[in-house]
């Protein structure tokens, strides 16, 4: 069974800082990884994903992410960090025969003015 | 291009009573799945739905239970409502036809459970 954990469910940045969001998975297969944010009260946005081919992925708003097999880790990068940053954010493995998403607990970021 | 819709917003029941939820797939999908996020936890998948067809399901008891229409729509239904079912209802849909295909998700239905 696939799992993900994410490192620290609270982290606080200043603005203009670097962003990084810890995330480590567990799977049999290779894995489909994403990560997604959430507002409050919203659904999930898609920020970027891992399916095959380079490593680093750069997904919207600034964001991008680097598959590191050996360490079964995916963690979400930003250089600089804005107010409008500031949410949930979830990370995510695709499995299964409906590649149902397996999602972690979720980081809720902060940005300090 | 109209995404995903989910109706209604929000929903107050009472312990033992059943609801409905319901979700419109956003246009070309013939694929919903259906997760339920708890207060302060990530989504967690109750089941997929693909051409009116039960593809998938995560560890939920059978009082959850779902249906798909011809139009890809999709509704969740939930029987004998516990006060641990109050939680934020996501709808996501996808052109599930081979591989990976993103998930497109709906705003959610808070459904509180009193």
């Amino acid at each position: 069974a696939q799992s993900v954990t994410q490192l620290g469910s609270h982290v606080s940045v200043s603005e203009g800082a670097l962003v990084l969001l810890r995330c480590n998975y567990s799977s049999s297969v290779p894995p489909y990884l994403f990560w997604y944010v959430q507002y409050p009260n919203q659904g999930l946005q898609l920020l970027l994903k891992y399916t095959t081919g380079a490593t680093l992925v750069k997904g919207i708003n600034g964001f991008e992410a680097e598959f590191k097999k050996s360490e079964t880790s995916f963690h979400l990068t930003k250089p600089s960090a804005h107010m409008s940053d500031a949410a949930e954010y979830f990370c995510a493995v695709a499995s299964g025969s409906a590649r149902q998403l397996t999602f972690g607990s979720g980081t809720q970021l902060t940005v300090l003015p | 291009e109209t995404g995903v819709t989910q109706s209604p917003t929000h929903l107050i029941k009472t312990r033992g009573q059943q609801v409905t939820l319901r979700c419109s797939s956003q246009s070309g999908h013939n694929t919903v799945s259906w997760y339920q996020q708890a207060l302060g936890q990530g989504p967690q998948f109750i089941f997929q739905y693909y051409r009116e067809e039960e593809n998938g399901r995560g560890n939920f008891p059978p009082r959850f239970s779902g249906l798909q229409f011809p139009n890809y729509s999709s509704e969740l239904n939930v029987n004998a409502l516990e006060l641990d079912d109050s939680a934020l209802y996501l709808c996501a849909s996808s052109p599930l036809e081979g591989g990976y295909n993103e998930q497109f998700f709906g705003p959610g239905t808070r459904l509180t459970v009193l």
